[in-house]
């Protein structure tokens, strides 16, 4: 158990729908950050949050967005789905910010989204 | 920004063999890690190595920063080993394509 939580674990919805993935992070990590998996494809990085405010910004589309609460944990909400958007999403955190001494990334079990 | 190749693509190899691993990178880096991705998708830390050398059970992992490559060592594979291995450098979030790794019976 890496202490990353995400929910929900398998969602299916239909196109043109919309949808929200939520994550807690490890205790004490600031930083949360979001990566997509297509299948049988490397991880893209999506997002990343750090103690609430965007640090950096990757291959995400307009139609997606990130916010990380007060609280720490972070939601990624999908919108205008298409069938392109199955994929797996996975939540990450670790201590501090990218640069040096950043700590280890440690995932979340995933959120593994089919549109149909 | 930074590029991460990694080699072999696929890996096929009898129980109790031992392998290789390779993760090439463009530019130096502060971070590094190794994961693997067992068959049920989890992503499991295997060594966060910027530099130098680490072990732990039957893996190890090297990293030589200024030639800009790390190495995973994986000895007497077991079934359980099967998956993809990813490098991953953080600067720029990038992750390597990954090697698949089948450990046959």
């Amino acid at each position: 158990d890496s202490g990353v939580t995400q929910t929900p674990k398998h969602l299916i919805t239909a196109t043109g729908q919309r949808v929200t993935l939520r994550c807690s992070p490890r205790s004490g990590d600031l930083s949360v950050y979001w990566y997509q998996q297509s299948l049988d494809q490397g991880l893209q990085f999506l997002i990343q949050y750090y103690n609430g405010e965007e640090r950096a910004k990757g291959n995400i589309l307009e139609r997606f967005s990130a916010q990380q609460f007060p609280d720490l944990h972070s939601e990624l909400n999908l919108s205008s789905l298409e069938l392109g958007d199955s994929a797996l999403y996975f939540c990450a955190s670790s201590v501090n910010w990218w640069g040096a001494n950043t700590g280890e990334l440690f995932f979340g079990e995933g959120s593994r989204l089919t549109v149909l | 920004g930074i590029q991460v190749e990694q080699s072999p693509p696929d890996l096929i190899l009898q129980e109790g063999a031992n392998s290789t691993l390779r993760c090439n990178f463009s530019d130096s880096v502060n971070n590094l890690q190794w994961f693997h991705q067992n068959p049920w998708g989890q992503l499991i830390n295997l060594f966060y190595i910027p530099s130098g050398t680490k072990q732990n059970g039957r893996l190890s992992a090297t990293t030589v920063a200024t030639e800009r490559y790390s190495l995973l060592y994986i000895s007497s594979s077991q079934t359980t080993d099967s998956g993809v291995y990813f490098c991953a450098v953080r600067e720029n979030f990038v992750f390597g394509p990954g090697t698949r790794l089948s450990v046959l019976p």
